[in-house]
């Protein structure tokens, strides 16, 4: 089964502050890794998706990364703000036909 | 992008009580449809996956009598919550995906705040 790992499970840094968000997944048998963002009783929004057969994805001050021979993915926010203050969370699919499985997520604060 | 939404945004009932949520793609059909449920502080669960016009299928440890999941058209999919229990409160979101080639996106819905009292 399927298992997703996100640390560090919270985060606290100042404005203006580059910082990295990890994820690793039990099983590299996957289809696509998905990088979502999360506000305060909200529901989600999709920041990145990483195709299995790509690297790297980029959004603005966003950038993903995939190694899936590790079972790995970074999530990289350059010249953080605080409006990025949120909560993370990164999932996997197996297949294009099976659900996304979820990470617990990192909590971030940016300071400003 | 696809829009998916919820309703209601946020229920509070009496234990004991039934509750339905409804989720509906606003601009595609949706052909298999996902909820979820999230705790506090914790991550999205799978529950169970719909596909219109067939019985849900409920993962390990959902009960299928207590959630009953209902997928009638390529637009909606409602989960009941039956005889709700405080051990109930959550956050429940639904997931939208169509059935097109290249439609493996899954489309959230804002969620629904459930507290059972």
């Amino acid at each position: 089964k399927q298992e997703v790992t996100q640390i560090p499970a919270a985060l606290s840094v100042p404005e203006g502050e580059n910082l990295v968000l990890n994820c690793s997944f039990t099983d590299s048998a996957i289809y696509n890794l998905q990088w979502f963002r999360q506000d305060p009783g909200k529901g989600l929004t999709s920041l990145l998706l990483i195709q299995s057969s790509q690297r790297e994805q980029t959004s603005g001050r966003l950038n993903a990364s995939l190694d899936k021979s590790s079972g790995r993915s970074t999530l990289y926010i350059a010249a953080s703000q605080p409006g990025d203050s949120a909560t993370y969370l990164c999932a996997v699919r197996r297949s294009g036909n099976t659900p996304l499985v979820f990470g617990k997520g990192t909590r971030l604060s940016v300071i400003a | 992008g696809a829009v998916v939404s919820q309703h209601p945004s946020r229920v509070i009932c009496k234990s004991g009580t039934s509750v339905k949520i409804e989720c509906r793609s606003l601009d595609f059909q949706a052909t298999t449809m996902f909820w979820y449920r999230q705790f506090p502080k914790q991550s999205l669960m799978l529950m169970a996956t719909s596909n219109e016009g067939s019985k849900a299928t409920y993962e390990q440890g959902v009960e299928k009598d207590k959630f009953l999941i209902n997928h009638a058209s390529l637009t909606l999919s409602t989960l009941t919550v039956t005889s709700a229990h405080p051990e109930d409160s959550s956050f429940y979101i639904c997931s939208a995906r169509s059935g097109l080639v290249g439609g493996e996106t899954q489309y959230f819905g804002p969620g629904t705040r459930l507290l059972v009292l």
